[in-house]
């Protein structure tokens, strides 16, 4: 597709599990970013990708989060030893290369993450 | 310090009238932009319109318009002609400059009414 592609939409697992969220950038989008959004608030920023490189990993939450990119473009978000508060959607974004103020970031549709 | 303060939580707007979300920014940051994004219920974010710092016009989508009162630091959207299809949570961001993230508010709920 042509849009942000994020799996999985929805994820359920207990608390302490190791879960996995994946991003894949519209095509030629060089830079990529996570965000988190709880219950009926805005989005806070996580990580944000250059190419493979994250010069900015100033929004994650706790030595728990982790994020990697290959070839730049997939985009891996880790999140070890779940905690209930970690609830939340994570969203991922994309954006054309070029760091002007004017690039609109591209979303997907997010993966729900509901801990137990 | 909020860089972004959306101070209206919820909406009602009748169907086919005008409706307008308010925005208020902060920055030191002399180059900036401004950005809504319209998130329905299921989820997406839409980028809907941008505004830069220095556009000396108002910017125009359709029909969203944004309302740049840079003295005042407001970027109020403006939306005519409401349809049922616009019941949705909608986000003010920012970029400055010299950073790479979009800082959002806490969203506006609009519903429209038939």
């Amino acid at each position: 597709g042509a849009g942000v592609s994020q799996s999985p939409s929805n994820k359920v697992t207990e608390k302490g599990k190791d879960v996995e969220l994946r991003c894949d950038p519209i095509s030629g989008h060089t830079a990529l970013y996570w965000y988190r959004q709880s219950l009926g608030q805005g989005l806070e920023f996580l990580i944000y990708f250059q190419g493979n490189s994250a010069p900015d990993k100033s929004g994650l939450p706790s030595d728990r989060f982790s994020a990697e990119r290959t070839g730049g473009s997939v985009s891996t978000l880790t999140i070890q030893r779940t905690q209930q508060e970690d609830s939340a959607v994570y969203l991922c974004a994309s954006s054309s290369p070029g760091v002007q103020p004017n690039q609109p970031q591209h979303f997907g549709d997010g993966t729900r993450l509901s801990i137990l | 310090a909020q860089k972004i303060t959306q101070t209206q939580p919820g909406m009602f707007v009748q169907e086919k009238e005008a409706v307008t979300l308010d925005c208020t920014y902060d920055t030191s940051d002399p180059s900036y932009g401004l950005f809504w994004y319209k998130q329905p219920s299921s989820g997406e974010m839409i980028f809907l319109i941008y505004q830069g710092s220095y556009d000396q016009q108002n910017a125009t989508e359709g029909r969203y318009s944004l309302n740049f009162q840079k003295a005042r630091k407001s970027a109020n959207l403006v939306i005519s002609a409401s349809q049922l299809g616009d019941s949705a949570m909608y986000f003010c961001a920012m970029r400055e400059n010299n950073d790479y993230k979009l800082s959002f508010g806490a969203g506006t709920t609009v519903t429209v009414r038939a």
